[in-house]
Formats: structure tokens, sequence, C-alpha cells
């Protein structure tokens, strides 16, 4: 079966630290991948997404993420974290599981990330 | 744009007794989904539609719960009867899917369920 997996469940971090949050994907055919952010309290929202083009994707909040297909790796990072940045990440793919089919969203676990300030 | 809407956001059943939640998808989305995310998951894809029809329900547990999307835009999600089990937070995404794909999926808020 196909699946996500994030490395790491919790993350914390101080303000102005980097971050870098791991990403990997068993499929090994055509994918579309894409990093949700869920602030406390709030809904699910896309942070940034890949499709096709240049494998550096930059997304809100200065996040951004690079596709290494050799890898099957989308890891998300960020130079230097605020204390706003206290939220839970989610790493997904959409895979074209057949030529037939349609494309299903498939999802990681999850990190928590905790900024302290 | 208003953005997805789900209703209720909060819901506390005993068990055995049904419960209903209710989404409106972004206007002129067709594509509407209901996931259901337990505490320390990702989201569990329950059932997908396009329009009205119902293209991918493997994961829904056809002898409790059921959905429908009539007219294609509002949706409802049924549990009936409710087990302690399907305590979790259920999410309602839309999206705008013609031929090709991929897509953005948009998500509500959610509502969250306690069984007891």
């Amino acid at each position: 079966a196909q699946s996500v997996s994030q490395h790491n469940h919790h993350v914390i971090l101080s303000e102005a630290a980097s971050l870098e949050l791991g990403c990997n994907y068993s499929y090994g055919g055509t994918v579309n991948l894409f990093w949700y952010v869920q602030y406390p309290g709030q809904h699910l929202q896309l942070l940034l997404k890949y499709f096709s083009g240049d494998p550096l994707v930059k997304g809100i909040k200065g996040f951004e993420a690079e596709f290494i297909k050799s890898k099957f790796s989308f890891n998300l990072r960020k130079p230097s974290v605020q204390w706003s940045d206290t939220a839970e990440y989610f790493c997904a793919v959409n895979a074209l599981i057949s030529p037939d089919s349609n494309y299903q969203l498939i999802w990681g676990a999850g990190t928590k990330l905790i900024i302290k300030p | 744009e208003a953005g997805v809407v789900q209703s209720p956001r909060y819901k506390i059943i005993e068990k055995k007794q049904p419960v209903a939640f209710w989404c409106n998808p972004i206007s002129g989305h067709n594509t509407l989904y209901w996931y259901r995310q337990n505490l320390g998951q990702g989201p569990e894809l329950l059932i997908r539609y396009e329009n009205e029809e119902a293209v991918d329900d493997s994961q829904l547990p056809k002898d409790r719960f059921s959905a429908e999307r009539l007219k294609g835009v509002d949706s409802t999600l049924k549990i009936q009867p409710a087990e302690l089990g399907d305590s979790a937070v259920y999410l309602c995404a839309s999206s705008l899917e013609s031929t090709g794909g991929p897509y953005e999926q948009y998500f509500g808020p959610g509502t969250r369920l306690t069984v007891t």
C-alpha cells in the first residue's frame, strides 16, 4: 500500500532556529506533493505544493520544500522559525494509482512543531 | 470567497445514538471529500463525490455510515448507530476538478465528535 512517512512526530525549537521536517513517500509513479499546516484551533491550510517544474517550491510565510525524486522525499524547510509557526504540519502525496483511477491523496501522520519564545 | 463551512463544530453523543454532519463546499467546487482524522494521525478519506456521484467510498464503513450530496452542492455524513471508536474529527474538503488533475483541496474547520 502507498504510504507517506513523516519522521518526527514532535519537534521543539527555539525562535530563530532553522527548521527541516522530513517527508518520504512510497509511491514510484506520478505524484503531486503538498504540505498543509494546522494552527491551533484552525482548519487545515495549504502551505505549499509541487506539481511540476522547479523542484524547489516556495510557499507562504517563508516556507519552502524540495522535491527529490530519487529519494522519494519532499522535506519542508524554513531558515528561521517564529513563535507563530507553532502548529501541526502534514505532508500529503496525491498519486495517480493507475491510468484509469482518480488521484488519491495520501497523508502523513503529521509533525507537531512547538516554537519556544 | 467563503471557505468550506461545516456544522456543528462540536458534538457529544452517547453510543448507539445517531449523528449527522453537514458540509457546504466552496461555491463552484464540483468535488467534495469527507475525511476522518483521529488524534495524532493524518486525515483518512471516507468518501469522495464528483458532483452528485460518490466516486470513491471504499473506506466508508457502510454498515453504519452513510453520506449524500443532493444537487451536487451540500453534503451530509451520517453515523447510525455511533460507537465509541467513532470519536474523531470529521473533515470536509472541496476542490474544483476536471480531467487531468492534480488539484488542491480546501478544508473546513471540522466537526469534533465525542462518543461517550
